[in-house]
């Protein structure tokens, strides 16, 4: 089946770093790829939406020029968060649309701290 | 636009019992309908979907749901639960067209105790 792999799994950082979190789509084109956050004992709240090749659709209330996505080919999506503060500390989830099985297959998700 | 709701946030049940998750949703055109399950710290698997025919959907360990179109529901049920289907489950829908983002319910946590 699909399979998509997300890393890293887990990262502490110090605050005001960057940091990058890597979505590759293993076996299959994933033309879109979707980034959600989750906080503890919720559910995952929609962060972006990319399409391969175009900018991102963030959703409202979601700083583009903090969480900062490039989808520059049909297996992988990156997602920096910038200048990262504590209140950035959470879990973040990759999604990738896989249009031949109609299904949404997620990430292993990356647990980010920032100290 | 369309929206999901997971009516208990927990539940409790004992090894070996059957146990049903019920999902509710609300859209003005024809969905697609996803359970997913996730562990600790853990990204989503995949359960089961339904995009079209039979409303019963068989999925993996054990797992089924039936799509009720007059009831908008998909209630996902499963005859003799194990200590290890304890995680949370979230029901999800997305329109049946075009490049749909999915719309997640806030999950039920499953408590499975021997």
């Amino acid at each position: 089946g699909a399979v998509v792999s997300q890393h890293p799994s887990w990262v502490i950082c110090k605050s005001g770093t960057s940091v990058k979190i890597e979505c590759r789509s293993l076996d299959f084109q994933a033309t879109t790829m979707f980034w959600y956050r989750q906080f503890p004992k919720q559910s995952l709240m929609l962060m972006a939406t990319s399409n391969e090749g175009s900018k991102a659709t963030y959703e409202q209330g979601v700083e583009k020029d903090k969480f900062l996505i490039n989808h520059a080919s049909l297996t992988l999506s990156t997602l920096t968060v910038t200048s990262a503060h504590p209140e950035d500390s959470s879990f973040y989830i990759c999604s990738a649309r896989d249009r031949a099985a109609y299904g949404y297959t997620f990430g292993s998700g990356t647990r980010l701290t920032v100290v | 636009a369309q929206s999901v709701t997971q009516l208990d946030s927990q539940v409790p049940v004992f090894e070996e019992a059957p146990v049903e998750l019920r999902c509710n949703y609300s859209s003005s055109v024809s969905v697609y309908l996803f359970w997913y399950v996730q562990y600790p710290n853990q990204g989503l698997q995949l359960l089961l979907k339904y995009l079209s025919g039979s409303t019963l959907v068989k999925g993996i360990n054990g797992f089924e749901a039936e799509f009720n179109k007059s009831q908008t529901s998909f209630h996902l049920r499963k005859p003799s639960v194990h200590i290890s289907d304890t995680a949370e489950y979230f029901c999800a829908v997305s329109l049946n067209s075009g490049y749909s983002t999915l719309t997640f319910g806030k999950g039920t946590m499953l408590l499975v105790s021997p």
